[in-house]
């Protein structure tokens, strides 16, 4: 059965701080990780990684995969009071476009 | 340009009613998601339909739960009879097949089954 396991699951941060979110995951035939940020309502998109060790970043998001150990981190430098949220990520088989989501991170930053 | 769009935004209703939530996907989008969330089990798949073809509804959870999507701007998640253990958001996603794999996700419908 696929998994995808996201630590820690929740942290607590003050402004200024730099967070280190992890992604673990087994699936057959992989094909895509993605990133999401959920605040109060959706889930909206941040990165898609289908290579190792190519960082994609965002400002002062950036994430990178390894496809050997099977895992990938997300960095938030920085830290501000709107990056509070639930961080998601989420993994793609070869075949098909199925999401297989983790159970999240949530994030709280503090003033 | 318009969103995924579902509604309602919020339902609450009473055990063993039917419940019917809508998405209207990104306008261009062939391949449609429908999500259910909770505390307990985070995000999972219920069913998702490519070109208006139902391709994998393997994570709908009984028979209670039927999906339809009649043409390509519109879609259904229907519930019949509701149980309170259905209290839920519920999204619906949207993407176009072949050109990666991120989707967008609709507002969500907040559904309650007292």
């Amino acid at each position: 059965e696929d998994k995808v396991v996201q630590s820690p699951l929740s942290l607590v941060v003050h402004e200024g701080d730099t967070v280190t979110l992890n992604c673990s995951y087994e699936v057959t035939n992989f094909r895509s990780l993605l990133w999401y940020k959920q605040e109060k309502k959706a889930p909206t998109f941040l990165f898609m990684l289908t290579s190792s060790g190519i960082e994609k970043k965002s400002g002062r998001l950036s994430s990178i995969l390894d496809k050997k150990e099977l895992f990938s981190i997300l960095n938030i430098t920085a830290t501000q009071t709107g990056d509070s949220a639930i961080y998601l990520c989420a993994v793609v088989k070869a075949a098909g476009n199925k999401l297989t989501f983790g159970g999240g991170t949530r994030v709280l930053v503090k003033p | 340009d318009a969103g995924v769009i579902q509604s309602p935004r919020h339902e609450v209703t009473e055990m063993g009613q039917e419940v019917t939530l809508r998405c209207k996907p990104i306008s261009g989008h062939n391949s449609l998601f429908w999500y259910r969330q909770t505390m307990m089990r985070g995000l999972e798949l219920l069913i998702y339909f490519n070109n208006n073809v139902p391709i994998d509804d393997s994570g709908m959870p009984e028979d209670r739960f039927s999906a339809k999507m009649p043409n390509a701007s519109f879609s259904t998640l229907k519930i019949q009879p509701s149980e309170p253990r259905d209290s839920a958001v519920y999204f619906c996603a949207s993407t176009v097949v072949g050109s990666g794999d991120t989707q967008y996700f609709g507002p969500g419908t907040r559904l309650t089954v007292l």
